[in-house]
């Protein structure tokens, strides 16, 4: 099975500041001729199910701010929130959906500094 | 409105089986597959299998082959998740979230709002 690694677990970030999580696959996710990775990220508030908020590693979702951004490629992915708000108080997590059995990254914890 | 609702929280005894509902709307069912994730409490997401609605097939993560069953009604645009000789360790809040294609594998959107499925004595 892929293995989703994340880090860091948990970031504390001032509001108006930038955050970053990264998620680094075991393989590569990235299919060659159908050149994306099959990678997406998942945004869960407490209380809630999760939603998600980039697809193919970089596709912001419909209804997403555009603050949220997503890069990266083969096995090293980074999700971006530029002037980190209030709202976004959440943990996110990483899916590949390259092969079954798809996985999730262990989570990141983001809060406000 | 593309919608996943839930049914309600259930407490169980060890080794009783469970049923979870999860009936859909506001899509074409037969087009999409219904995937099962869990969350234990203060753990991560762990997916569990799926089903398609359009064949019927289903599929299981490993450790939970044998002890589940995925079933769909079609008319009712409902599917749900059976779960047998239930452990203290299935404790966990299960979705249900709307598979989308990509052509190998599916990414979730939208999920249900999840139902805590409590195992106690």
């Amino acid at each position: 099975d892929i293995v989703l690694t994340q880090s860091p677990d948990s970031l504390a970030v001032s509001l108006g500041e930038r955050a970053t999580i990264n998620c680094k696959s075991s393989q590569s996710v990235f299919h060659k001729s159908n050149p994306q990775a099959f990678l997406a990220w998942y945004q869960q508030k407490a209380g809630q199910p999760p939603r998600v908020v980039i697809s193919w590693a970089s596709t912001r979702e419909s209804g997403v701010p555009d603050r949220f951004s997503g890069s990266g490629s083969e096995t090293d992915f980074t999700l971006t929130i530029d002037s980190l708000q209030a709202e976004d108080v959440a943990v996110y997590y990483c899916q590949q959906f390259f092969e079954s059995p798809t996985t999730f990254g262990q989570g990141t914890r983001v809060e406000i500094k | 409105q593309i919608q996943l609702v839930q049914s309600e929280s259930e407490v169980k005894p060890p080794g009783a089986s469970v049923r979870v509902s999860c009936k859909t709307s506001g899509f074409v069912f037969t087009t999409y597959g219904v995937h099962w994730i869990r969350q234990a409490p203060g753990q991560g997401l762990e997916w569990m299998g799926w089903i398609s609605a359009y064949t019927g097939r289903t599929d299981y993560a490993r450790k939970f082959q044998g002890r589940v069953t995925w079933s769909a009604d079609t008319p009712a645009t409902t599917v749900y998740m059976d779960l047998r000789s239930l452990r203290s360790d299935d404790t966990a809040v299960y979705y249900c979230a709307r598979g989308i294609n990509t052509g190998r594998w599916h990414w979730f959107d939208p999920w249900g709002q999840g139902t805590l499925v409590t195992v106690s004595s």
